[in-house]
């Protein structure tokens, strides 16, 4: 299965931007990059979604390297409500979880 | 009025018990899908229902067996409950087989087996 590298944590202060990055050497072209966030106690969410080209949404923005291989989900001014497990993902056809990336806001 | 519901949300059951968790979503979805998220937070994807047939089954021990009886419910039944067999279950839905659009998860329910 095609596998995706995040950080372990990140910490952030709130209202500043956020830059989550995740690295996929293996990617094939026709994988999708999905990100999902997971808040505590609750089923993921999903966050934005892309194949080539960069991506934006009310939620956040998804920057995707000209080689694929990386990409950065990007949260423009964090919240606290932002503090969540984030989740990058190859869709194969399937969605395949790792561990993800603790995000921590502090105030 | 919640896309995806899952019943119960918290179930406390001795090893050996059969039991059974039930899903339903009202968006209209095509694809439904079971997750079990473990002790240490994996998510990993059991199988998926695409109208009502099974199109993905990962390696799942037969004690476990979905059913869908339309495609708007997707329903676990798990037999002979080990004590590996306590994980958080997510149940979640997309339109199409999932493979370029969103999955909305439901709140998940908790299994614990003493």
């Amino acid at each position: 299965d095609a596998k995706t590298t995040q950080p372990n944590s990140m910490e952030s202060n709130e209202e500043e931007p956020v830059h989550l990055p995740c690295n996929h050497s293996t990617i094939s072209g026709t994988d999708y990059i999905h990100w999902y966030r997971q808040l505590p106690s609750q089923g993921p969410e999903y966050v934005i979604h892309g194949l080539t080209s960069n991506v934006n949404n009310r939620m956040a923005s998804l920057a995707i390297a000209e080689d694929r291989k990386s990409s950065t989900l990007i949260l423009h001014r964090a919240t606290l409500r932002d503090a969540a497990v984030y989740y990058c993902i190859l869709n194969t056809g399937k969605l395949i979880f790792g561990q993800g990336t603790t995000l921590q806001v502090k105030p | 009025d919640t896309a995806v519901s899952q019943t119960p949300k918290y179930l406390v059951t001795q090893m050996g018990n059969d039991k059974s968790i039930k899903c339903e979503q009202n968006l209209g979805h095509d694809t439904m899908y079971w997750y079990k998220q473990d002790s240490k937070k994996f998510l990993k994807i059991m199988f998926s229902y695409n109208n009502k047939e099974l199109i993905i089954n990962e390696t799942v021990p037969n004690r476990f067996s979905p059913k869908s009886p339309d495609k708007a419910h997707l329903n676990l039944h798990i037999n002979s409950l080990e004590l590996g067999d306590s994980a958080v279950y997510f149940c979640a839905s997309s339109q199409g087989a999932g493979d370029t659009g969103e999955l909305f998860f439901g709140e998940g329910s908790r299994l614990t087996v003493l």
